[in-house]
């Protein structure tokens, strides 16, 4: 049963940057791409960002020109950094696996089926 | 960039009647493949999103046949055809087709 774990500082600074990790036990994350998604208070989901586990990134385009998610595959993680926060970036922040859910027309389709329980991270001074 | 726009956005539901969510798209979500690029996810409270439905009528491994998803080009619907307390949480449509956006999610409370 594979299962996923956030990790990161709960409070960050503006401007700073936050950095979480996402670690993968229970499976390998080779071949899978590796998703982040956001839900700041009181509002809906967002999505952030994947990664494959060779490294080949999609971003969010309005967070693209701060955001980084790269891939440790030796230690089986993957990770975010967000520069330059501000309180809008506060949210509860989840790692989540994209599996192959359906072979469509020679098309490989992939949904987030497993996820983390979640982190929550507040930017303020 | 595709914009997602639910309705309604809150949704009072009696356990054991039906229920159902309409969710509309900026642009068709018809891939070249002929499938519609849309899943549909639940957040329960406390809990983190689970997947229900996928490429717009296939209903994930594990989730009750009670859930189901249709739709085409830029209207989907999620129908519950009998709620039950578990139910109750956020409900949110994302499309698949270009990157991924969320709509704005729709809270279903049960009475």
């Amino acid at each position: 049963q594979v299962q996923l774990q956030e990790s990161g500082p709960g409070l960050v600074k503006p401007s700073e940057t936050l950095s979480l990790t996402c670690t993968v036990s229970g499976g390998s994350i080779s071949g899978y791409y590796w998703s982040w998604v956001r839900r700041p208070p009181g509002k809906g989901l967002e999505w952030i960002g994947y990664i494959y586990y060779s490294g080949n990134t999609n971003y969010n385009p309005s967070l693209q020109s701060r955001l980084t998610i790269s891939v440790e595959t030796s230690k089986n993680q993957f990770s975010l950094k967000l520069t330059s926060v501000t309180a809008a970036d506060t949210a509860a922040y989840y790692c989540a696996r994209l599996s192959r859910v359906a072979t469509v027309s020679n098309y490989y389709y992939h949904s987030m089926d497993v996820w983390g329980q979640g982190t929550t991270v507040t930017v303020s001074s | 960039d595709i914009v997602m726009t639910q309705s309604p956005l809150s949704l009072p539901v009696t356990p054991g009647e039906p229920a159902s969510i309409s969710c509309r798209s900026s642009q068709s979500l018809l891939h070249s493949s002929g499938y519609y690029y849309l899943d549909w996810y639940l957040q329960k409270p406390g809990q983190s999103p689970q997947l229900l439905i996928y490429l717009a009528s296939n209903r994930a491994s594990g989730v009750p046949d009670r859930f189901s998803g249709s739709g085409s080009g830029t209207d989907f619907t999620l129908r519950i055809s009998r709620v039950e307390a578990e139910d109750a949480g956020v409900y949110y449509c994302m499309q698949t087709l270009q990157t991924r956006t969320f709509g704005q999610g729709t809270k279903v409370e049960i009475k």
